[in-house]
């Protein structure tokens, strides 16, 4: 059972250019969340989301990030117009139940906004 | 408001050496506590955690933390270190309500080196 899949690993944009992350959830996990990490920062949650519904979106930036977990697919988390303070590590984690300790973490993507 | 200070960025330990890793937290309710651990090029995975049982909490790999609420840590520790033990290991607080732990509140992360 491969575990949670993210891709890319690594993602160089421009200013202003949009950047997509993937994460394939584990076989079975229909709960998906996004974390950022921000240098020499704890990990802040971002969106929790089920297939086709967004649960708690409480910690995305209000504008300009955008996240999607479509009845078939990876979730998608997007970055429209992306700035350097977006540069960070972006991980996700899934689980077959909501919350409880069952989730299982990503490799993480690390964004580089030059 | 809940915060965790995990102190030292990166802690060097030689191999067979004790690891000591410093988690302390503020939470206004009993906490739930984890330590999760990240390899190098893999995911985050849970070491251990604390739920308001047992305050010695044993984890995978031979480590353990232990709960003092008076001194609102949560240290880890491991008797000898592995070449194998060197990745970034971080302590997170939830305010105990298990079915929103995806809302937990982490720490910066303590990077372990390990001398051969």
């Amino acid at each position: 059972n491969a575990g949670v899949m993210q891709n890319p690993r690594h993602l160089v944009r421009r200013r202003g250019q949009e950047a997509r992350l993937r994460c394939s959830p584990m076989k079975g996990h229909s709960h998906v969340y996004w974390y950022r990490q921000l240098p020499e920062e704890g990990l802040k949650f971002m969106v929790y989301l089920q297939k086709e519904n967004i649960i708690d979106e409480s910690g995305m930036p209000k504008e300009r990030f955008s996240a999607e977990f479509p009845k078939e697919g990876p979730s998608i988390l997007r970055i429209q117009q992306v700035v350097r303070g977006d540069s960070a590590a972006y991980f996700c984690a899934s689980s077959p139940v909501q919350g409880g300790t069952e989730a299982f973490f990503g490799q993480g993507t690390r964004l580089t906004v030059v | 408001a809940q915060s965790v200070t995990q102190l030292g960025s990166h802690v060097s330990v030689s191999e067979g050496a004790l690891v000591l890793l410093r988690c302390n937290y503020s939470s206004s309710v009993p906490p739930y506590l984890f330590w999760y651990v990240q390899y190098p090029n893999q995911g985050l995975q849970l070491l251990l955690k604390y739920t308001s049982a047992a305050t010695l909490v044993k984890g995978i790999n031979g480590f353990e933390a232990e709960f003092k609420k008076s001194e609102t840590s949560f240290h880890l520790t491991k008797p000898s270190a592995h070449m194998s033990d060197a990745a970034e290991y971080f302590c997170a607080v939830s305010d105990g309500f298990m079915d929103s732990n995806y809302q937990l509140i982490w720490g910066a992360g303590t990077k372990l080196i390990i001398k051969p």
